[in-house]
């Protein structure tokens, strides 16, 4: 079955400090992987996918499949950045079509000042 | 556009009530989901409806009934209430089952006494 772990429930750094939120998966089949961020008060909201290569608000993740690896990073941590992170797994159903996301169970990360 | 919407914010239930959680999105999108987020436990899906007059369960179904109602209408029911059901409920749509972006509501805040 698809799993998607965050090992840390609570990430702290301050301000400036790199910044690097874990992520491993186990999954069967060819991995799609996002991460997904809730600011305080606010709803979840995508930050990035793996198939975009792209960076968001200064973050970055590879996909890693012989780690089975999708760490979320970023080098100079702001304030602003103090949010829960969710990794999350696409699933694909018997009958080959999407199922929805396996969601870790979050990283709060806080940013000291 | 309003996105994701859903109703109510908050409430309060006794043991053994029912209640409907109503989510409309806006956004023509094919595919609706339902999930619960818990402490410590991520978001755990409940319940997706892959196109208009298709339901299906997903990891944690169990005491919950849905129902897409049109294209723009995901409803989930608890049909008798349990403190276990205590939770933070998100219905999100997309374009199509599990694919790209998730787009989130604001949330239903659920107390099971």
């Amino acid at each position: 079955a698809q799993r998607v772990t965050q090992p840390e429930k609570l990430l702290s750094v301050f301000k400036g400090a790199p910044v690097e939120l874990k992520c491993n998966y186990s999954y069967s089949g060819s991995p799609e992987l996002f991460w997904y961020v809730q600011y305080s008060r606010q709803r979840l909201q995508l930050l990035l996918r793996h198939i975009s290569r792209e960076s968001i608000k200064g973050f970055t993740a590879d996909l890693n499949k012989g780690e089975t690896s999708f760490h979320l990073k970023k080098p100079f941590a702001q304030e602003e950045d103090s949010a829960m992170y969710y990794c999350a797994l696409k699933i694909v159903g018997p009958g080959g079509g999407a199922d929805g996301l396996t969601f870790g169970k979050g990283t709060h990360l806080i940013i000291q000042p | 556009n309003a996105g994701v919407t859903q109703t109510p914010k908050f409430q309060v239930l006794k043991t053994g009530q029912s209640m409907t959680l109503q989510c409309a999105q806006d956004m023509n999108h094919n595919s609706m989901y339902w999930y619960r987020q818990d402490p410590g436990m991520g978001l755990r899906l409940i319940y997706y409806s892959a196109s208009e007059g298709t339901t299906d369960k997903g990891e944690v179904p169990n005491g919950y009934n849905v129902s897409r109602l049109n294209k723009r209408e995901f409803s989930l029911r608890l049909e008798s209430a349990a403190p276990s059901q205590t939770s933070v409920y998100f219905c999100a749509s997309s374009g199509w089952t599990g694919g790209e972006t998730q787009y989130f509501g604001p949330g239903t805040r659920l107390l099971v006494l």
